[in-house]
């Protein structure tokens, strides 16, 4: 089975821009969970979507947003970037929601990422 | 949120076991014990969850007192290729799963 991939890997922007990401699920899994990670705060959750409807919201700004397809890809948009949004942006899928509940299922298969740049 | 907390670094020789401890007080009552990988410029991996007791897999060990407010990954032999940051995981009810910022633990010849 191929694994999460993510679009593009690599991303420079200038401030006040805005960027999308996409996030293409294993074959199957109907979850997707977007993190942002920075040296300073580590790995941070953003928002969780199963089967096209946000389940579970980070704290994070409005600016953030995300929706998922009827084929379980999902995209992330951030608007207005700053400075600050300067990331790794991973996504993760799972077969079944993990965030928002207690579980005996929290095994996520996390993509390479998308190394976001804000100049 | 859960709040886990666990040593911000860590260093060993090739060839020791390593114990990383997590503490996570405020466990829910039917919450799992999770433990992530990650390498750099990598996305973290899945390595082993429990509930109670011992857990084994080909990977790892975990340790989880009858109390369930902490946890131990122990990771036998450990080897270059293991130095990482790793990540415990737990939550305190309907909660997102926290990562937080993990152990890094770096092996040394």
């Amino acid at each position: 089975k191929a694994g999460v991939t993510q679009t593009p890997r690599y991303l420079i922007k200038t401030r006040g821009q805005q960027v999308t990401l996409s996030c293409s699920p294993i074959s199957g899994h109907r979850s997707v969970s977007w993190y942002q990670q920075t040296p300073g705060q580590g790995l941070q959750f953003l928002f969780e979507y199963f089967s096209e409807t946000q389940r579970n919201k980070g704290n994070f700004p409005g600016r953030f947003s995300g929706r998922q397809f009827s084929n379980s890809r999902s995209e992330m948009n951030v608007s207005t970037l700053e400075l600050g949004d300067s990331a790794l942006y991973l996504c993760a899928s799972s077969p079944t929601w993990t965030s928002g509940r207690s579980s005996s299922y929290n095994e996520q298969f996390f993509g390479p990422g998308t190394r976001l740049t804000v100049l | 949120l859960a709040k886990t907390t666990q040593p911000i670094s860590m260093d060993s020789y090739e060839g020791q076991e390593v114990n990383i401890t997590c503490s996570h007080n405020n466990i829910a009552t039917n919450d799992y014990i999770t433990w992530y990988q990650q390498f750099p410029s990598q996305g973290p991996r899945f390595i082993i969850q429990g509930y109670k007791t011992k857990v084994t897999n080909e990977v790892a060990s975990l340790f989880i007192p009858a109390d369930r407010k902490s946890s131990t990954l122990s990771l036998p032999r450990v080897s270059l290729s293991d130095t990482a940051v790793y990540y415990c995981l737990a939550r305190s009810g309907n909660t997102p799963l926290v990562f937080g910022k993990g152990t890094r633990l770096s092996v040394i010849a």
